[in-house]
């Protein structure tokens, strides 16, 4: 019953360091989607994806590169890591996102940078 | 303005009070609408989807007014374990976009 699983849960990182998330989904899904979780400001989308190898760009995509080579898989990656980068990261999947609604989150990755 | 907007509380409510939250939408193009339970430090879980004739599940009621862009969800006989944050979430436009937009949430606590 792995459903979605990031790596890793925790890191901390210095300004201008690079670094890459990882999201793997054993459900099939279509979509996948990276959000960031920051207190005061909800959960906002920063980029997403309707199938392999397709990317699309959400909310607060600047900063960030994703990849979806393969379709279990999304990687979140910061080039230049920013302190107002800090924050909770939360990945997700889903099958048909708009009709069910129902995304499946991932136990999210928190990451800190000095 | 946000695209979602809810109070962000918190609300402090008694065991088996009744509270209701509402969320504000923007765009009127909206096509679907959920409730969302995230308990602290975890991940966000769905709690319920919001039609248009309103549904109930259980002590939770959810509405939507789609002439005033709110929804809201009505916990009755609150209990503690009812504790968390509320996230409504919107899908905004075609079904098919893959852009739902979480509200900031709302927090309840349920004291004994």
């Amino acid at each position: 019953n792995a459903g979605v699983t990031q790596t890793p849960k925790f890191r901390v990182l210095k300004t201008g360091q690079s670094m890459t998330l990882l999201c793997a989904q054993d459900m099939n899904h279509e979509y996948m989607y990276w959000y960031r979780q920051d207190p005061g400001m909800g959960l906002r989308l920063i980029h997403y994806s309707v199938g392999e190898g397709t990317t699309a760009k959400g909310e607060v995509p600047d900063g960030y590169n994703v990849s979806r080579l393969k379709k279990q898989n999304f990687l979140l990656g910061l080039e230049s890591a920013a302190p107002s980068q800090t924050s909770v990261y939360f990945c997700a999947s889903s099958t048909l996102a708009g009709i069910t609604g129902e995304l499946f989150f991932g136990e999210g990755s928190r990451l800190t940078v000095l | 303005r946000k695209e979602v907007e809810q109070d962000p509380g918190p609300f402090n409510v008694p065991e088996g009070a009744t509270v209701a939250f509402n969320c504000t939408y923007s765009n009127s193009a909206s096509q679907s609408f959920f409730w969302y339970r995230q308990d602290c430090r975890k991940e966000p879980k769905l709690l319920m989807s919001v039609y248009s004739s309103g549904n109930e599940d259980g002590r939770f009621t959810a509405q939507l007014n789609r002439a005033s862009q709110y929804i809201s969800l009505l916990i009755r006989d609150s209990k503690l374990s009812d504790s968390a944050t509320y996230l409504c979430v919107v899908n905004l436009g075609s079904s098919n976009t893959g852009k739902l937009i979480f509200g900031q949430g709302t927090t309840l606590q349920v004291k004994p």
